[in-house]
């Protein structure tokens, strides 16, 4: 398996901008994550959904954020409008299990919100 | 809700030398600990990982302990190399419905040749 796959890697935007990012979990898991990782935050868990349900989006910013898991093979983040503060890394992991198992995670998009 | 604290922020090793990074968390019905290592533009990947019922496990140069009555546990690299320079981070979740995996602040390891 190729691993958890993010897309795009990098994406600059300008204020007010809508953006989504994408996610394809790997194959076979159940439980999929969205974390931001920034200097002052560190890795905070926005959302988490298990068999494609949204079990936890307490650590979601704002209305402005979006989540959604169509599939068991993708998932979106959604940003509507985009503010420079959102600017961060954001990654996706995957695990099999809904606790207490390795979260595997993907490489990040880099979100420049200018 | 759970809080991880990791200590130190930045460490520096001479190549050879052990290094120790120390985790703190404050939900006493947590019972899983991993540790991931985060590379320059990748994301983070366990490294090792510990569940409440075990005090100590380890794999290879690294080792990881669990002191559930004062709620620390820790990361300890031997033999440390220039491959090991990367930061590290210490995570602690319950594995029930409520699964949410909460990260410490992270330790930037550097370890000099």
């Amino acid at each position: 398996d190729a691993g958890v796959i993010q897309s795009p890697r990098h994406e600059v935007t300008e204020m007010g901008q809508e953006v989504t990012l994408r996610c394809k979990p790997i194959s076979g898991h159940n439980s999929l994550f969205w974390y931001r990782q920034t200097m002052m935050r560190g890795l905070e868990l926005l959302i988490y959904f298990n068999n494609n349900v949204p079990i936890d989006d307490s650590g979601m910013p704002e209305d402005r954020f979006s989540a959604k898991m169509p599939n068991a093979s993708f998932s979106t983040l959604k940003i509507q409008p985009s503010e420079p503060r959102d600017s961060a890394v954001y990654f996706c992991a995957s695990s099999f299990g809904t606790g207490g198992d390795e979260a595997f995670f993907g490489q990040g998009t880099r979100l420049t919100v200018v | 809700g759970e809080n991880v604290e990791q200590h130190p922020s930045t460490l520096s090793v001479q190549e050879g030398d052990s290094a120790v990074i120390k985790c703190t968390y404050s939900d006493s019905a947590s019972n899983y600990f991993p540790w991931y290592k985060q590379e320059l533009g990748k994301g983070p990947q366990l490294i090792i990982d510990i569940r409440s019922n075990v005090g100590e496990k380890k794999d290879q140069r690294i080792a990881v302990t669990l002191n559930k009555t004062a709620k620390h546990f820790s990361l300890h690299i031997t033999e440390t190399q220039p491959e090991d320079s990367a930061v590290y981070f210490c995570a602690a979740s319950r594995a029930d419905s409520s699964y949410k995996l909460i990260f410490g602040s992270g330790t930037r390891l550097l370890v000099r040749p």
